[in-house]
């Protein structure tokens, strides 16, 4: 069974900050991986989504590698900022198929000024 | 405008009734799904339905149950047989994006409170 781990479960950094979340994963059949963001009381917000062939992707101050052996992915985030404040999940298909996700637990980030 | 809406945003419901949320997407997705999230877990799956007048359990899905009438709809009651129903309920669709992956997409949630 796909057991998805997210370290640290809380992360409180001051602004300006280089950061780096992780995620782990048990089952490295996989072919893609997905980072979302989710705000308090809100749903959750597609970030980027890591194909299994990538070991990067980008999209502005963010940046996901991806080690499929390791069982590994990393969310960069550079020059932090407070809007950045959010809960950070990342998500892998499920390895039982039927396109579903198993979602890890998340990481609580808080940028302070 | 593309996307799922989710409605109410909040409900409060006593015991020993059922209610229904409500989920529609204009996304022309085939796949949608139900979670649950409580406070300091992940998202749990409910039901998912990969097609129209089909759906399968998810996780946890004593006491809840499912329709897919309509591609663009799908609800979800909770019943009373649902012994701590109080949570915060997100729909999902999924969907094949640029370079082939599927994408799953988010509705902004209902919560649920019994009194």
């Amino acid at each position: 069974k796909q057991e998805v781990t997210q370290i640290p479960a809380a992360l409180s950094v001051p602004e300006g900050e280089n950061l780096v979340l992780n995620c782990s994963f048990t089952d490295s059949a996989i072919y893609n991986l997905q980072w979302f963001r989710q705000d308090p009381g809100k749903g959750l917000t597609s970030l980027l989504l890591i194909q299994s062939s990538q070991r990067e992707q980008t999209s502005g101050r963010l940046n996901a590698s991806l080690d499929k052996s390791s069982g590994r992915s990393t969310l960069y985030i550079a020059a932090s900022q407070p809007g950045d404040s959010a809960t950070y999940l990342c998500a892998v298909p499920f390895t039982g198929g039927g396109n579903k996700l198993t979602f890890g637990t998340g990481t609580q980030l808080k940028v302070e000024l | 405008d593309g996307g799922i809406t989710q409605s109410p945003k909040y409900l409060f419901r006593k015991e020993g009734q059922n209610v229904t949320l409500s989920c529609e997407q204009n996304l022309n997705h085939d796949a949608m799904y139900w979670y649950r999230q409580d406070p300091g877990q992940g998202l749990r799956l409910i039901y998912y339905s990969q097609i129209v007048n089909d759906f399968q359990k998810g996780d946890i899905a004593e006491g809840y149950s499912v329709s897919r009438e309509k591609k663009e709809s799908f609800p979800l009651t909770v019943t009373s047989a649902q012994k701590n129903p109080t949570a915060f309920y997100l729909c999902a669709s999924m969907g094949m994006v640029a370079g082939g992956n599927y994408e799953q997409f988010f509705g902004p949630g209902t919560r649920l409170t019994v009194l």
